[in-house]
């Protein structure tokens, strides 16, 4: 089983709105990425929590908060967000490896939550 | 820094091969990725190269050089669901978690 599961598929929201983006992943992973996608443009890496603690945060606005409440759920809380934070909102998952040279570091991707932001 | 380049866009015949290049710069080097991604879907993993030379998987192939900083992802006997963008990712080693995508390259199959 390779597979993470993102919800919702698609939310639009208001600018005063708060909402959450969910993630699960049930393959015994210990590190959880969330990426941010513009149409036609690379995912762009967000957060990174390993073992549940935060480990990568980059340098994204406040109004975007992570949570992982434990090894197989990541959250994305949202609140004030503005028209361009518009995009496709990936999570992702691997295994773990400090050393980074195993085929355990590659990344498995949720379906992504399409966002729009009015 | 880092900076990976790649074309932006391929098109090539059903039943042909390609070749998808891409080159790094990057401060260290971990491993390089390469994903495939459908028009509005979540990339999916096709290979992983962290020593020189060729990996092969079915129809698809990847290859590193290090040295270069040049690796390169063929596809063979294509078909029209390979239609899709091709994404290069290296993991620089900083000790973390980080990996780095490039613009991909959107290939299109026709007939």
């Amino acid at each position: 089983d390779t597979e993470v599961t993102q919800t919702p598929k698609h939310l639009v929201m208001g600018m005063t709105n708060k909402k959450s983006l969910k993630c699960e992943q049930h393959m015994g992973h210990r590190a959880m990425y969330w990426y941010k996608q513009k149409a036609k443009k690379p995912p762009e890496l967000m957060f990174v929590y390993s073992y549940e603690k935060l480990s990568i945060n980059e340098s994204v606005p406040s109004r975007f908060s992570p949570e992982c409440p434990n090894s197989s759920l990541l959250n994305l809380h949202l609140h004030a967000l503005q028209p361009e934070d518009s995009a496709l909102y990936l999570c992702a998952s691997s295994q773990d490896s400090l050393l980074g040279q195993k085929l355990t570091d590659t990344q498995y991707f949720g379906p992504g939550t399409r966002l729009t932001v009015l | 820094g880092q900076n990976i380049d790649q074309p932006t866009e391929m098109t090539a015949t059903e039943g042909a091969i390609v070749q998808i290049n891409c080159t790094y710069q990057t401060s260290g080097f971990n491993g390089l990725f390469w994903y495939q991604q459908h028009a509005g879907e979540a990339p999916t993993f096709l290979s992983y190269n962290v020593l020189d030379g060729l990996e092969e998987k079915g129809r698809f192939s990847s290859f590193l050089s290090r040295s270069k900083g040049y690796s390169y992802l063929l596809l063979k006997e294509l078909q029209m669901k390979d239609s899709a963008s091709y994404l290069c990712a290296v993991r620089p080693y900083t000790g973390g978690f980080k990996t780095i995508f490039g613009a991909g390259t959107r290939l299109f199959v026709k007939a």
